[in-house]
């Protein structure tokens, strides 16, 4: 079971340059988000679909679009990445059992933005 | 206001103590708030979760203790391991699921 696979593991990007931060998940679930870490800074949801074909803006949004269109993908774009992007951006899935919200991470990709 | 507080920032146990992290919000429509344990270089781990209409909810050595009208909980480990050093976020959901986290506890449990 492959669960939450996020790529790259690692990456450096120069000021200006775009990306896609790809995210799959193979559990069928219709929940998918996007969260950066920073320091000290916990988990800051970035963007959050709740099926294919419908996204939503998180609490830090700017610089930053998400598409949803099958229910296993949902990439994450910068577009002109600046220093301030620097972070560890991870995707998550989640289903809702008894009550308890199973949400479930991928590795998680290290962006450095120089 | 959709923040979540907590404290300590960082935690030095020793072994068989016992761990408090705290946290604490303000949105009332909060109805779901999960603990989760991230290791170093892994995603986060659902470790337990409590809904506010439950004062306590235990599982092993870990136990969450929810205090509505104060609009605090906290996270109890019972007799602390290394195994147990982590980072250790709280966290509130609403509207269907989206999570809020808090800003971690780094704890770390010494022999």
């Amino acid at each position: 079971n492959a669960g939450v696979t996020q790529t790259p593991k690692f990456r450096i990007l120069k000021i200006g340059q775009s990306m896609t931060l790809q995210c799959t998940q193979d559990m069928n679930h219709n929940y998918m988000y996007w969260y950066r870490q920073d320091p000290g800074m916990g988990l800051k949801l970035i963007y959050y679909s709740v099926g294919a074909g419908i996204t939503d803006k998180g609490e830090v949004p700017n610089g930053y679009n998400v598409s949803r269109s099958t229910t296993e993908d949902f990439p994450l774009r910068l577009e002109l990445a600046a220093p301030s992007q620097t972070s560890v951006y991870f995707c998550a899935s989640s289903y809702v059992n008894r009550g308890t919200q199973w949400l479930f991470f991928g590795s998680g990709t290290q962006l450095s933005v120089l | 206001q959709q923040q979540v507080k907590q404290s300590p920032q960082s935690l030095i146990v020793q072994k068989g103590g016992i761990s408090i992290i705290n946290c604490a919000y303000e949105n009332t429509a909060f109805d779901y708030f999960p603990w989760y344990q991230q290791f170093p270089g892994k995603g986060p781990a659902l470790l337990i979760a409590i809904r506010p209409d439950v004062s306590e909810k235990k599982e092993g050595r870990f136990t969450i203790s929810f205090n509505k009208s104060a609009k605090q909980f906290s996270l109890h480990i019972m007799d602390s391991q290394p195994g147990d050093s982590a980072t250790y976020f709280c966290a509130a959901s609403y509207q269907g699921g989206k999570l809020i986290f808090g800003q971690g506890t780094e704890l770390s449990v010494k022999p």
